[in-house]
């Protein structure tokens, strides 16, 4: 299995809602990272989890929060989100972070609407 | 970590060899050269890495120059399918480095026609 499965695939979601976007691997990956990508612009790296624990956090928002409760998941909570948070989410995953000729397996990413 | 330059768009013939150019003028001794490309409506795609020999798989080849200033991916036998948004990184490979990341640059827009 070397798939990163991520959903749902669609959400739209009112600015006072509270919504979870949901990752899963189980490639015995123990690094996952969530990126964000705007339509015809490159990804946007958020979040980096190492070992479950967060390593790195790129200035994102509090509205967006991260958690990984195990090895094979990760998830994205949302809470009073803005218009301008709409975009594709996309989950990836990795054995581990910092080896030499490490590779990034990428979800096909959640497509988000705030209205 | 070193910056890339990639043409914004290229054209090419399908069954024809795609040649997509990166420029990464800064790299250090310690950097990689990662190739991902991004099929529309899909997550981005590991294709290959080096650091300073030429590598192939089975997707692609990438040759990289010796001052290792620049590379070149190559698609030998390009097809509809290869239509994507190819982006060129460079990153460092350190063990346990709570800085490394991989970022996206801008990438190119490959069309293969018809």
């Amino acid at each position: 299995d070397t798939e990163v499965t991520q959903t749902p695939k669609h959400l739209v979601m009112g600015m006072t809602n509270k919504k979870s976007l949901k990752c899963e691997q189980h490639m015995g990956h123990r690094a996952m990272y969530w990126y964000k990508q705007k339509a015809k612009k490159p990804p946007e790296l958020m979040f980096v989890y190492s070992y479950e624990k967060l390593s790195i956090n790129e200035s994102v928002p509090s509205r967006f929060s991260p958690e990984c409760p195990n090895s094979s998941l990760l998830n994205l909570h949302l809470h009073a989100l803005q218009p301008e948070d709409s975009a594709l989410y996309l989950c990836a995953s990795s054995q581990d972070r910092g080896r030499f000729g490490e590779k990034l397996f990428f979800g096909s990413g959640t497509q988000l609407s705030v209205l | 970590d070193a910056k890339t330059t990639q043409p914004p768009s290229m054209d090419c013939a399908e069954g024809r060899a795609a040649n997509l150019p990166c420029n990464h003028s800064t790299i250090s001794g310690n950097e990689y050269v990662y190739w991902y490309r991004q099929i529309h409506s899909q997550g981005p795609q590991y294709i290959i890495h080096g650091l300073k020999n030429n590598e192939t798989n089975e997707m692609a080849s990438l040759i990289i120059t010796e001052d290792r200033k620049s590379s070149t991916l190559i698609l030998p036998h390009a097809t509809l399918r290869d239509t994507a948004v190819y982006y060129c990184i460079v990153r460092v490979a350190r063990t346990m480095n709570r800085d490394d990341k991989i970022i996206f640059g801008k990438g190119t827009r490959l069309h293969i026609l018809p």
